[in-house]
């Protein structure tokens, strides 16, 4: 497609669970990063990544988050053990290198914990 | 390490008023940009500023890069409903990935 897609578009699992995100970036677009945004809230960076350099993980929030990209292209987020706190939107987007380049972001995954 | 403050944090308008959001950074930026996210959207890469006093147009919005590159602007003329949203700047410091502010919530009265 011409966007970044993400899937699934709402989940909602019960707390302690795991699960897992999806994102596929815009083809060509090397940087890919996850955000996380509570309701109302700004954007807060987790991860990112860039070609085959090691990953930027400064922003992930616990041990039980964890993110990888695979070939370049595809990534996911999982989350392990999942809490009440963990309910958010999570955005990934795509640029076409890191740094100074405009991100597109796709529709996010809407995650519920109950 | 880098951050990026915004203000104010929510904004309400009568339709018709103009509108300003600002952009501060404790280091100097390499570029600024901004972003728009509509009510249940996602952002949206609006535009992207990299010289110093740069100012830039798009129809009723005007943004400005400081001299010192380490503040910006952005200025809506005469807002519309259509504006409703949550307006972001993002600092990029060279090497060093963008960094959000935290956003200027806008809604306006028709």
């Amino acid at each position: 497609g011409a966007g970044v897609s993400q899937s699934p578009s709402n989940k909602v699992t019960e707390k302690g669970k795991d699960v897992e995100l999806r994102c596929d970036p815009i083809s060509g677009h090397t940087a890919l990063y996850w955000y996380r945004q509570s309701l109302g809230q700004g954007l807060e960076f987790l991860i990112y990544f860039q070609g085959n350099s090691a990953p930027d993980k400064s922003g992930l929030p616990s041990d039980r988050f964890s993110a990888e990209r695979t070939g370049g292209s595809v990534s996911t987020l999982t989350i392990q053990r999942t809490q009440q706190e963990d309910s958010a939107v999570y955005l990934c987007a795509s640029s076409l290198a890191w740094g100074n380049q405009p991100q597109h972001f796709g529709d996010g995954t809407r995650l519920s914990i109950l | 390490g880098q951050q990026v403050m915004q203000i104010p944090q929510y904004q309400h308008v009568q339709e018709g008023e103009d509108f300003t959001t600002y952009c501060n950074s404790s280091t100097t930026l390499s570029n600024i940009q901004w972003y728009k996210q509509r009510p249940g959207g996602h952002p949206v890469f609006l535009i992207q500023l990299v010289k110093s006093g740069e100012v830039k147009k798009q129809k009723r919005l005007t943004f400005q890069f400081g001299e010192a590159k380490k503040n910006s602007s952005l200025h809506i003329t005469a807002t519309q409903t259509t504006d409703v949203g949550t307006y972001f700047c993002a600092g990029g410091g060279g090497s060093e990935k963008l960094v959000f502010g935290k956003g200027t919530k806008l809604t306006v009265n028709p």
